[in-house]
């Protein structure tokens, strides 16, 4: 069993739609739960992060850690184009980063 | 400020050759982390740097290795190549503020290897 499973996409929605992307982590030990933004042939850019379990919202971004269900979600309100890209989770435990494998979103004008 | 940086930016090799590739931290990181990320299996983590010494590895063979050099750029080389290395090689960098805090990762373009 991988440590994080995230469902690859694609996913295609229409722009200003609410998009849910979502993980589930088996690791106990994650501290730190990321998400990253990974624009085509680009290194991975850091979205959010989160400690253990909560919400935290940056702007159009909410980002949801349920440490009981291991469970991590992101929202994107107001989605927009330049949304597109592929969504990577991750966890965190002594400097070591999981990945999931990332879904491909893609926003429709 | 510049960014984390990588080279070569493509790089193209034969099974069986070595190969080498190269990352230049942020200025002020002393943590340089390696990733391989193959199609469709997402970022796999390679190997940790800090302070000169490795601190950590992935699940991967002894063919793959590096180092770091006393500036705290990294090089990361790849023995008796497979087909199945040709992967996006991604480099990130950090500060280290202990092993319990949270060390941001700043990542490289990469370098695309493929093996033929």
């Amino acid at each position: 069993q991988k440590e994080v499973e995230q469902d690859p996409g694609p996913l295609s929605v229409p722009e200003g739609a609410i998009v849910s992307l979502n993980c589930t982590y088996s690791n106990s030990a994650f501290q730190y739960f990321m998400w990253y933004r990974q624009y085509s042939r680009k290194g991975p850019e850091l979205l959010m992060y989160t400690y253990s379990s909560g919400n935290k919202e940056d702007g159009r971004f909410t980002a949801q850690v349920d440490k009981s269900s291991k469970y991590i979600s992101l929202f994107i309100r107001d989605s927009q184009p330049s949304d597109s890209a592929t969504y990577l989770c991750a966890g965190s435990s002594a400097s070591k980063i999981i990945f999931g494998s990332g879904t491909r979103l893609s926003i429709r004008p | 400020e510049a960014g984390v940086t990588q080279s070569p930016t493509h790089l193209i090799k034969t099974r069986g050759q070595q190969a080498t590739l190269r990352c230049s931290p942020i200025s002020g990181h002393t943590s340089v982390y390696w990733y391989q990320q193959a199609l469709g299996l997402g970022l796999q983590f390679l190997l940790w740097y800090d302070e000169g010494e490795e601190r950590n590895r992935g699940n991967f063979p002894p063919r793959f290795s590096g180092r770091q050099f006393p500036n705290y750029s990294s090089e990361l080389n790849v023995n008796a190549l497979e087909l199945e290395d040709s992967a996006l090689y991604l480099c990130a960098s950090s500060e280290f503020f202990g092993t319990s805090s949270y060390n941001e990762q700043f990542f490289g373009p990469g370098t695309r290897l493929t093996v033929l």
